[in-house]
């Protein structure tokens, strides 16, 4: 079965500290994997994209890694805000079946503090 | 270009009515899914439907669960006959045509009580 885990469940940072949120997968073959970030009653928003080719990527503050034979991802997020406070969520898509056979992780929440 | 929009954004219904939750995907995306979230969970997919046909519906609960996305106008998911455990945020996304496997763009979310 399909599964995505992410570490930690929560986190609580100060502001201005970097953090990192780690993601471990066992889908494969797989397609692609993605950051998205989820704020408190809104719809998930993509923050990185990544293909089983690709070891980095990055969005402004935001950069994900991405070790496809471990199966690991991670988010670093750079001198944090308190907009970072958030759900961030990885997914992945399998090689076969399309987008809509993704399998989310249940997320970890961060709470950026002054 | 607006995004994906959903409505209502919050909605109660008492066990046993129908409860009809819209969808309208951004400006020129033809393909549209529904995902489920229950508190304190990831988000779970449920169809995946294209202008007028449902490509994949194998996440959807087989019994008062119907979705459509007509020629015209929104993606509708329909639940009828609610029961609490229906009680949870719905999440619509849409991607343009031919790019299925690009980046879904979600919708805010309708969260349904169900009481």
């Amino acid at each position: 079965k399909n599964q995505v885990e992410q570490s930690p469940q929560s986190l609580i940072i100060l502001e201005g500290k970097n953090c990192t949120l780690q993601c471990n997968y066992t889908v494969s073959p797989f397609s692609n994997l993605r950051w998205y970030k989820q704020d408190t009653g809104r719809g998930p928003v993509s923050l990185t994209i990544m293909t089983f080719s690709e070891n980095t990527k990055s969005n402004g503050r935001y950069t994900a890694t991405l070790d496809a034979d471990t199966k690991q991802s991670s988010l670093h997020i750079t001198a944090s805000q308190l907009s970072d406070s958030a759900s961030y969520i990885c997914v992945v898509s399998p090689q076969s079946g399309g987008y809509q056979k993704v399998t989310f992780g249940t997320g970890t929440k961060l709470q950026v503090i002054p | 270009n607006a995004g994906v929009m959903q409505n209502p954004r919050h909605l109660v219904r008492r066990r046993g009515q129908e409860a009809r939750l819209r969808c309208s995907p951004m400006k020129g995306h033809s393909h549209v899914y529904w995902y489920r979230q229950l508190p304190e969970e990831g988000l779970k997919f449920m169809v995946y439907l294209q202008k007028e046909n449902i490509i994949d519906e194998s996440g959807m609960p087989k019994e008062r669960f119907s979705a459509e996305f007509p020629k015209e106008g929104p993606s509708i998911l329909r639940i009828q006959q609610v029961v609490r455990g229906d009680s949870a945020a719905y999440f619509c996304a849409s991607s343009p045509p031919h790019r299925a496997t690009e980046t879904q763009y979600f919708g805010p979310g309708t969260r349904l009580l169900v009481l």
